[in-house]
């Protein structure tokens, strides 16, 4: 199955500074990265995705990039805000046609945003 | 749509007990699954399932059952109750195989002492 990797676990950065958060796998064949944010109390949420196809995906303050040599792809997070402040979840996969769909998820990265 | 829907919020077991966490998705999604978060870790996989009458074991299937006779229903059953299955419990479903993004419940805190 896949190994999933987070660094850092655990991320304080000053409100309105960048965060980048990174996520390494093991499955040369994995074609789906996304990234979840799950905040205190609440369920993990999709914030932002990507597929192999694509080496880079924009959504307003987030990002993600994916270096698919190097088995990677981070999550960026520019012009932090307090509501920023959650946990942060990969979940490279493989998605086929014939259903592979047993999900890894990594151990999460807790952000703190610093007001 | 209700969505993803996970019943009780909360509960309190004793050692030994058994019960059922259940789980519902009105999105026609074909794939559902079980996770348990402990305390400052990430999703394990329990079980999952890709259609009606087809499931599979995850990462942590010890201790728990289950089965899906419909699209919409995926119940997890613990058969006897261990401190050690005391853990947050999320239940997820999309649309499978071609789909891509999770939809998770609200989850279930489990308490077993």
């Amino acid at each position: 199955g896949e190994n999933v990797e987070q660094h850092p676990s655990t991320l304080s950065v000053q409100e309105g500074d960048s965060a980048v958060i990174k996520c390494t796998y093991s499955d040369s064949a994995s074609n789906y990265f996304p990234w979840y944010k799950q905040e205190l109390g609440k369920r993990p949420q999709l914030i932002i995705d990507i597929r192999s196809n694509v080496g880079e995906k924009k959504d307003q303050r987030i990002a993600v990039t994916l270096n698919k040599t190097a088995k990677h792809f981070s999550l960026h997070i520019t012009e932090t805000q307090p509501e920023d402040s959650a946990v942060y979840f990969c979940a490279p996969r493989r998605v086929s046609n014939f259903g592979n769909e047993k999900l890894t998820f990594g151990t999460g990265t807790r952000l703190t945003i610093i007001p | 749509n209700a969505g993803v829907t996970q019943t009780p919020k909360f509960q309190v077991l004793k050692t030994g007990q058994s019960m059922t966490l259940q789980c519902a998705q009105d999105m026609n999604h074909e794939y559902m699954s079980w996770y348990r978060q402990d305390p400052g870790m990430g999703l394990r996989l329990i079980h999952y399932s890709v259609g009606a009458g087809i499931t599979d074991q995850g990462e942590v299937p010890n201790g728990y059952n289950v089965s899906r006779s419909t699209t919409e229903d995926f119940p997890l059953r613990l058969l006897s109750a261990a401190p050690s299955q005391t853990s947050v419990y999320f239940c997820a479903s999309s649309r499978a195989p071609s789909s891509y993004e999770q939809y998770f419940g609200p989850g279930t805190r489990l308490t077993v002492t």
